[in-house]
């Protein structure tokens, strides 16, 4: 069975960091590009960033230069690194395994998704 | 960035009916359109794709068309397990950008 389960959201301060983590299973993750999707409370889909196959690597303008994404496929992982989290970066960050070309995907599956609250 | 607008937000309606969603682009997107059906506390799960259609276990009562900067998902005969928020995202240029949900209610 295809699967993602993402780790490591919760509480943290704004100006803070947290990394998220998103572990892959079923499938040969090296071969996809993958991607992170947000969701504030009550609201709807924001994608964040995305890393191909080769390593490329875009974000949104929102979280570019804060944020990092990386991948180690030998651990069929990858991960977002949130650096100077602001109170809007608060969502359900979702991971998904993206087809169609890295900048323009799908995304089929996606993770059960990961809280991100930014408060004092 | 392409701004994908849905309408309604959200609608009423009841099983058996015959359920349509548009989606609007704000510029010609050929017919790069993919549909996302999203129950409470879940993950969204991908109904229909550009490459694809309908995807692999999605009943046959969920279709989608459309072209250029107007799309419609339809589900023809609304089921009890179909009461959910449904996203269009567009895969013709980056960033990919969605929809903001339509919510189909009982």
């Amino acid at each position: 069975e295809v699967q993602l389960v993402e780790s490591g959201g919760g509480l943290v301060q704004p100006g803070g960091s947290l990394r998220l983590s998103c572990a892959a299973s079923g499938f040969t993750l090296s071969s996809y590009d993958v991607h992170w999707v947000r969701q504030p409370t009550g609201k709807g889909l924001e994608w964040v960033s995305t890393i191909g196959t080769s390593g490329d690597t875009y974000y949104a303008d929102s979280v570019k230069g804060r944020f990092t994404i990386s991948r180690e496929d030998a651990k069929n992982s990858f991960s977002l690194q949130m650096n100077n989290l602001r109170a809007g970066d608060t969502a359900v960050y979702f991971c998904a395994r993206g087809s169609g070309l890295p900048e323009i995907p799908w995304f089929d599956p996606w993770g059960q998704g990961s809280l991100v609250t930014v408060s004092s | 960035d392409i701004q994908m607008t849905q309408s309604p937000s959200s609608l009423s309606a009841s099983v058996g009916d015959r359920v349509t969603i548009s989606c609007r682009a704000s510029l010609s997107i050929s017919n790069y359109v993919n549909w996302y059906q999203q129950k409470p506390g879940k993950a969204p799960k991908l109904l229909i794709s550009v490459a694809f259609g309908l995807q692999s276990g999605v009943p046959s009562r969920f279709s989608g068309s459309g072209s250029g900067t107007e799309f419609t998902l339809t589900i023809s005969s609304l089921q009890p397990e179909d009461f959910a928020t449904y996203y269009c995202q567009q895969s013709y240029s980056g960033p990919p950008t969605f929809g903001q949900g339509t919510k189909v209610e009982v």
